[in-house]
């Protein structure tokens, strides 16, 4: 079956552009989860969807960023007025549920962005 | 602030050998994950622990934990060049935020052939 797709899988983009990025998790998956990953670094928590659920938006780096999710399916990731320090690995994943014994995610091959 | 943290940061062993890493963390947990990185195949999740098990097993793979010490390992036995990529430590958490899996910054480790 298919896995979690990204698009695109690299985007350059000028200092000040919005860029937004998508996410398809594996069907039926009711969890969906954003991270960044710097180079060399591990993964940043940004958001995560739990079915209908309003998100927490907490872990979100600054207002610049947002995201949303149709259902259980495609998410988007927006940035908007893109900075260098944006510049990193997007991941998305996708889990059966989110905190329980069925946690394991799924992820997707990442959107490298560089802010020029 | 992170909530995994791994050691060692870098490990470089010969194939046959054994490779053990450890991860720390800060706060109660639902389940502790261990994930693999290489740029081959991306990040791929190799085993899963829940806060009320002490070991598990997987193949070459051996994961405990223990939750008085804030603490995990992974051990991967008989290693093989292949072994070689980053591997991580994720907890799943439910805070004052909300649901996070926080992620540690990593072992790399080094399979020479």
């Amino acid at each position: 079956g298919a896995g979690v797709s990204q698009s695109p899988s690299n985007k350059v983009t000028e200092k000040g552009k919005d860029v937004e990025l998508r996410c398809d998790p594996i069907s039926g998956h009711t969890a969906l989860y954003w991270y960044r990953q710097r180079l060399g670094q591990g993964l940043e928590f940004l958001i995560y969807f739990q079915g209908n659920s309003a998100p927490d938006k907490s872990g979100l780096p600054s207002d610049r960023f947002s995201a949303e999710r149709t259902g259980e399916s495609v998410s988007t990731l927006t940035i908007q007025r893109t900075q260098q320090e944006d510049s990193a690995v997007y991941l998305c994943a996708s889990s059966l549920s989110a905190g329980g014994p069925y946690n394991e995610q799924f992820f997707g091959p990442g959107t490298r962005l560089t802010v020029l | 602030s992170q909530q995994g943290e791994e050691d060692p940061q870098a490990l470089s062993i010969q194939e046959g050998e054994n490779a053990t890493m450890n991860c720390s963390y800060k706060t109660s947990i639902n389940n502790l994950q261990w994930y693999r990185q290489n740029s081959g195949r991306g990040l791929v999740h190799l085993i899963l622990i829940r806060s009320n098990e002490r070991e598990k097993h997987s193949g070459r793979l051996r994961v405990t934990l223990d939750t008085s010490k804030k603490s995990s390992s992974l051990l991967i036995t008989a290693s093989r060049a292949a072994d070689t990529a980053s591997y991580f430590c994720a907890t799943d958490a439910v805070g004052t935020g909300g649901f996070k899996t926080i992620f540690g910054a990593g072992t790399r480790l080094f399979v020479k052939a």
